[in-house]
């Protein structure tokens, strides 16, 4: 069936510092792919989007490029704020574009 | 309010009881989820109802599990004769169409449920 891997955490920064956080795929036909964002004490939100292949997806200095010839989806920042700490899980949308295959998450901290 | 809601935020219940957790959708989405986050586990599907079609019921872990939604609106998912396992937290979610094109899934704080 449909999952996706992501590095473990805590990934652990300094502000200012390049993030990425690693997601690989497996999926029958063309899924469409996120990456979701749980802030301390809140709901899990959408952070950004692509729905087919090469696509870019941003949003608040985040960015995801959907790759097919390597199955994945890193998420990247070039210079991270303490405020981005939090959980990030990316996902798929299933074959039937019915539900979202998460990840297990990773967590990302980072300091002053 | 106008995001999702779940009741209660905290459940500690006795192994062997049953309990019951709400949700409350964003008014007009039609389309309701149930996850459950456990420690190192991500993400794990359980239930998603779509207007009158009949729930997918496929990540149901075990027949203690079950969830109706009436009216289209309010979803319970009910735990019958809790098990330490079934700790987790439950995450319901709502979408306004089935909301996997878009991705855009409104998520509720979760309901932590432990079980001793």
């Amino acid at each position: 069936g449909d999952s996706v891997t992501q590095m473990e955490g805590p990934v652990t920064l300094s502000e200012e510092a390049f993030l990425t956080i690693n997601c690989t795929y497996t999926a029958t036909g063309y899924p469409s792919l996120f990456w979701y964002v749980q802030y301390p004490g809140e709901g899990l939100q959408l952070l950004l989007k692509a729905t087919k292949a090469d696509d870019k997806g941003s949003n608040k200095g985040f960015e995801a490029t959907y790759r097919k010839e390597t199955t994945s989806f890193h998420l990247e920042k070039g210079s991270v704020q303490v405020s981005d700490s939090a959980v990030y899980f990316c996902a798929l949308s299933d074959t039937g574009f019915q539900k979202l295959v998460f990840g297990t998450g990773t967590r990302l901290l980072v300091s002053p | 309010g106008a995001g999702v809601s779940q009741s209660p935020s905290n459940k500690v219940t006795e192994k062997g009881k049953d309990v019951e957790l709400r949700c409350d959708p964003i008014s007009g989405h039609t389309a309701l989820y149930w996850y459950r986050q456990s420690l190192g586990q991500g993400l794990e599907f359980l239930i998603y109802f779509q207007g009158n079609s009949a729930p997918d019921k496929s990540g149901l872990p075990s027949d203690r599990f079950s969830a109706e939604r009436t009216g289209g609106s309010v979803s319970t998912l009910t735990i019958q004769r809790t098990q330490q396992e079934d700790s987790a937290v439950y995450l319901c979610a709502s979408s306004p169409i089935p909301g996997t094109h878009t991705g855009e899934l409104f998520f509720g704080e979760g309901s932590r449920l432990t079980v001793l």
